[in-house]
């Protein structure tokens, strides 16, 4: 079983719509939660960071962490076309330098 | 801007060929990493750097090796090109502190392909 599980996608959604993006893991001692997004042939690049449980908001974006269930959350409102791109969630025990990620969700927001 | 900047787009090499993989920033980062990412396995870790001429396994060392001679510059190195190191490779690097204020700066990737 791999660490951090994420849906590859395809999730196809329309101009607007409120997306959810989630990840589950299996070590509990994961404390520090960040999405990536990618965009095709690009790579990737920070979009939200949460320490421990809770939410984070930053304009359309909520990110939102669950310890107890070992769940974490990406929620993108009035998404656009301009999300379409792939999501990767990413975790680490401290503050060192090893990330785990998932395998990453493949958005796309059709007009 | 950070700007990671990976020599080539695509590469394509035959079985057993030495290949190189050249990655430069221009932040004067002290932290440089190589991934390769395949389609549902994410992004793995293969090795990293946290100062020049310092290098540190990560979670898939085997078959790649690493030279860090001067700050800006991290290349990775296959010895001997196999087909089941067909992947798409990311370079990234950020500097010394927590996750939040330096996040991982990437490349865009190099697609390498062994026939």
């Amino acid at each position: 079983q791999k660490e951090v599980e994420q849906d590859p996608g395809p999730l196809s959604v329309p101009e607007g719509a409120i997306v959810s993006l989630n990840c589950t893991y299996s070590n509990s001692a994961f404390q520090y939660f960040m999405w990536y997004r990618q965009y095709s042939r690009k790579g990737p690049e920070l979009l939200m960071y949460t320490y421990s449980s809770g939410n984070k908001e930053d304009g359309r974006f909520t990110a939102q962490v669950d310890k107890s269930s070992k769940y974490i959350s990406l929620f993108i409102r009035d998404s656009q076309p301009s999300d379409s791109a792939t999501y990767l969630c990413a975790m680490r025990y401290n503050a060192g330098n090893m990330l785990t990620f998932g395998g990453g969700t493949r958005l796309m927001v059709k007009p | 801007d950070v700007k990671v900047t990976q020599s080539s787009r695509y590469l394509v090499k035959r079985t057993g060929e030495k290949v190189f993989l050249e990655c430069v920033q221009d932040m004067d980062h002290e932290n440089m990493f190589w991934y390769r990412q395949d389609p549902g396995l994410g992004l793995r870790l293969i090795y990293f750097s946290y100062d020049v001429k310092m290098k540190e396994k990560g979670d898939i060392p085997e078959g790649y090796s690493v030279s860090r001679e001067k700050k800006e510059r991290f290349s990775l190195i296959l010895e001997s090109a196999s087909t089941n190191q067909t992947s798409m490779y990311l370079c990234a690097s950020r500097p010394r502190g927590r996750e939040y204020d330096s996040p991982l700066h990437f490349g865009n990737g190099t697609r390498l392909t062994v026939t």
